[in-house]
């Protein structure tokens, strides 16, 4: 059963624009949420994470929003570059399972264009 | 300071042959997770091991599969008698610990090994 769900594969924005990446769960026990981000042929790179106590957290482009009654999260890059064109993962986590497994989305691909 | 190895990098074994895959934590890392990924999906949880213990393995096949985190040496992904099934991207991550009473630690992985059953 899918408990993370990403319902956009892919995603188009011109440079210098927002990107908005969604990302939906099922899980009530998730209380840690996390995204990455990946090129071809490389591993996911770990680019920001909030815990449910929070409904927001920032770092740099990158903004994290947590709706918990909704059990939605989104990420926004502001501004959008050509280097974040990869496949975006969002990841959640229970403290009920020691933390250890991370559940992830199928992915959203992400393409800047000039 | 070097971050997750993998290797081989990229696999190819036949159906009924076995596949070893082998990973390397970051420094100071003692905590390790495998992860697959098939195509067009998202990464799958398998196993999640510290040194000489397999913590959870409730995302490993019942059968075939098989992990382990030795007190000296990389972590080995096993998987015997390989079917085509089994062609897929497998990860590893790894931190230093899972987390405190309030956060997730931060997994980092290595590039993945790939593996193509003919």
């Amino acid at each position: 059963d899918q408990q993370v769900k990403q319902n956009s594969p892919s995603l188009s924005v011109q440079e210098g624009r927002i990107s908005i990446l969604n990302c939906d769960y099922t899980n009530s026990m998730f209380d840690y949420f996390l995204w990455y981000k990946k090129y071809p042929a490389e591993g996911p790179t770990f680019l920001i994470s909030i815990s449910s106590i929070k409904d927001k957290n920032e770092d740099g482009r990158f903004t994290v929003f947590l709706n918990k009654s909704a059990k939605h999260l989104s990420l926004h890059i502001v501004p959008s570059q050509p280097g974040d064109s990869a496949v975006y993962f969002c990841a959640a986590s229970a403290k009920s399972d020691s933390w250890g497994k991370l559940q992830f989305g199928a992915g959203t691909q992400v393409v800047v264009t000039p | 300071n070097a971050g997750v190895m993998q290797n081989p990098r990229h696999l190819v074994r036949r159906r009924g042959q076995e596949a070893r895959l082998r990973c390397s934590p970051m420094k100071g890392h003692s905590h390790v997770y495998w992860y697959r990924q098939l195509p067009e999906e998202g990464l799958k949880f398998m196993v999640y091991l510290q040194k000489e213990n397999i913590i959870d393995e409730s995302g490993m096949p019942k059968e075939r599969f098989s992990a382990e985190f030795p007190k000296e040496g990389p972590s080995i992904l096993r998987i015997q008698q390989v079917v085509r099934g089994d062609s897929a991207a497998y990860f590893c991550a790894s931190s230093p610990l899972t987390g405190t009473s309030e956060r997730q630690e931060t997994q980092y992985f290595g590039p993945g090994t790939r593996l193509l059953v003919l």
